[in-house]
């Protein structure tokens, strides 16, 4: 079956680092892949989309990169906020349809 | 412009009610979708409406969820009756064109059930 891993561990990095979060999936082929930010208590909130044919994307300071190679995205947050703390969620689509990872915890140190 | 609204946001029944989510998607978005968090699992995928027509429902899991979109506007998601596992998140999300063809795929802020 389709199975998305993300780092289960929580990231803590410190303040003006940069954060790169990793997104695995086996059993599937994507034709996109969305991240995800969700904050304690909200709804996900949509980051960034990268297509199949694309290898990197960026907005401000987030860039994510798919290998469909390797079955696996990063996702880059540079120059790290405390602001940017919360879960980043990975979601592989195709067939109008999502499958999330299970998320991966940032923590942003002052 | 209003995002993906929901309602009601918290939700404590008991089991054997009847609980009735409703979604108000973005306007304009054709494509609502329905996902879940239960406790401790993934967000998971629970079916797609394209204007009024069920395009997916593979993910709905059992025959106690009830999902309609009379008219092609809001959305409303019946759990009847509720049982204990249904306690979870719900959220609602809608998309101007078809996922399959990278389109966002924007969520509201959810509705949390809990069923005692």
């Amino acid at each position: 079956s389709q199975k998305i891993e993300q780092n289960s561990e929580a990231l803590n990095i410190q303040e003006g680092k940069t954060a790169t979060l990793t997104c695995n999936y086996t059993n599937y082929s994507p034709a996109y892949l969305q991240w995800y930010r969700q904050d304690p208590g909200r709804g996900p909130v949509f980051l960034l989309l990268i297509r199949e044919n694309e290898k990197e994307k960026r907005k401000e300071r987030l860039k994510v990169t798919f290998d469909t190679t390797l079955k696996q995205s990063l996702f880059h947050i540079t120059a790290s906020q405390p602001a940017d703390s919360a879960t980043y969620l990975c979601a592989p689509g195709g067939y109008n349809k999502l499958i999330f990872g299970a998320g991966t915890r940032l923590a942003v140190h002052p | 412009e209003a995002g993906v609204t929901q309602f009601p946001s918290h939700s404590v029944i008991e089991k054997g009610q009847t609980v009735t989510l409703r979604c108000d998607p973005i306007s304009g978005h054709d494509n609502l979708y329905w996902y879940r968090r239960v406790m401790g699992k993934e967000i998971k995928f629970l079916l797609h409406f394209v204007k009024e027509s069920k395009q997916d429902e593979s993910g709905m899991p059992n025959n106690r969820f009830l999902a309609e979109r009379t008219g092609g506007t809001y959305s409303t998601l019946k759990v009847q009756p509720a049982e204990l596992e249904d306690s979870g998140v719900y959220f609602c999300a809608s998309s101007y064109g078809q996922g399959s063809s990278g389109n966002t795929i924007y969520f509201g802020e959810g509705s949390w059930l809990t069923v005692v």
